[in-house]
Parts: C-alpha cells; structure tokens; sequence
C-alpha cells in the first residue's frame, strides 16, 4: 500500500552511463515532481509534471530528461552521468488543484552513487 | 526570488530538553510554510504546516507560529525523545498555487537526541 514508490533505492554506476530512475504513485495525484538531495542534505526541486505535462523545469541539465508514460508514474532519465550527479533523488506527488497549496507526498528516495 | 534560511547544525539534545530551530524566509507573495522532517534511511514527511498570518501548526508535540512582521516560522518542542532524531527542513511554497506550486527548502538542520 506504498503511496509513492521509487526503483531502485540504491543504484552505483560509472561515470558516462547513462541510468533511469522509475517513480509511481497510488495516490491518484494529477502532480508529480523530482528534487535532487545533494550532500549536504539540501534539498532543490528538478522538475514537475500534471497530468503528463511538463511544469516545472528548473534549470536543470540536459541530461536529464523526464517522461510521464501516466498521470501515475514519472520516471527520471540520466545521459552522461558525471560524478556531481551522485545525491539522492526524491520524487513526490500532490493533488495539483489550482487556487490552492497541496501537500506534496515524498517517496523513499533513490540514493545514486557515479564512480 | 524565494529562499529559506534555517540554522546552523547539527544540534545534539539530551532526551527531555527544550528545543527550537530558527527558520527565516524570503518570498513574493504570500508563502504557506511547512517544516518537513526526514527519519534517517527515509524520505520526507510534513510534519506541519501554517498557510497565513499567526497561523500555529501542530504536530506530535512540535509547535510553530507563522510570523509575517520577522518572516520566521521557528519549530520548537517542549521534551524532546530519542525517537525525534533526524533532519529537519524549513520550507515554503509561494504562488503560483495548484499544479505550478512548488517547494523551496532550507538546508535542513540534523537533530541527535541522546538518552
């Protein structure tokens, strides 16, 4: 009965491979969104979708492209990994209704690791 | 733009003591505030929030005011326990509301609570 889930918890790969992150969500949330963990904990947001459609992109790398296949899932891929990549990845999810502010429900985290 | 400010860490606690965390913030418009906490090994939870002016958020003993004449939302919580242990974050979200809203976080502080 996860609410939001994310694959895999911890992934190791070398520099200049390129690696995906999956997120699903069983909340019937219309938004989803991405946010890099560094490691000093700080906390910043990469992206958001609403129903598949892209919202927030923030100044993120090309490298990084994000795909909604469904309003349930928002998968994060990664081209050319180099090391500064390493943090840990959270997604999350919120009703996304206008006009008002809407808790955003965070999953477990995927803790990427570049050699 | 929007930013949050929140103390300096870590801080380490005997188990009964008073504790505050200083959060501070920036924004255009006008922000709801939110302190999210992270257990270790886990993703984030809100734990409280307040979306105006002299609103009190409450939560598992945790306790904060929505202060617009100093821009601050400090946590505090009268006896600390073990089980408090984690990282904690000082957050906002300004308008735009619905999907477009996103959250910006402080750097989290790292709360060690010793028997």
């Amino acid at each position: 009965d996860t609410a939001v889930s994310q694959t895999p918890k911890y992934l190791v790969t070398q520099m200049g491979n390129d690696k995906s992150i999956k997120c699903e969500q069983n909340l019937g949330h219309d938004t989803m969104y991405w946010y890099k963990q560094d490691s000093k904990k700080f906390l910043k947001i990469m992206f958001s979708y609403n129903n598949k459609e892209l919202i927030i992109n923030e100044t993120v790398p090309n490298r990084f492209s994000p795909k909604s296949p469904d309003k349930a899932h928002l998968n994060l891929h990664i081209n050319s990994l180099e090391l500064g990549d390493s943090a840990v990845y959270f997604c999350a999810s919120s009703t996304g209704l206008a006009g008002r502010w809407n808790e955003q429900f965070f999953g477990p985290g995927t803790r990427l690791t570049v050699l | 733009g929007n930013s949050v400010t929140q103390m300096e860490g870590p801080v380490t606690l005997s188990e009964e003591a008073f504790l505050t965390i200083n959060c501070t913030y920036t924004a255009t418009g006008y922000p709801s505030l939110f302190w999210y906490v992270q257990y270790p090994g886990e993703g984030l939870q809100l734990l409280l929030k307040a979306t105006k002016a002299d609103d009190k958020g409450s939560n598992k003993g945790f306790e904060a005011t929505y202060r617009k004449e100093t821009t601050s939302f400090h946590l505090e919580k009268g006896s600390v326990q073990v089980s408090d242990s984690a990282v904690y974050f000082c957050a906002l979200s300004a308008p735009p509301t619905g999907a477009n809203s996103k959250l910006t976080f402080g750097k989290g502080i790292t709360l060690s609570v010793r028997p």
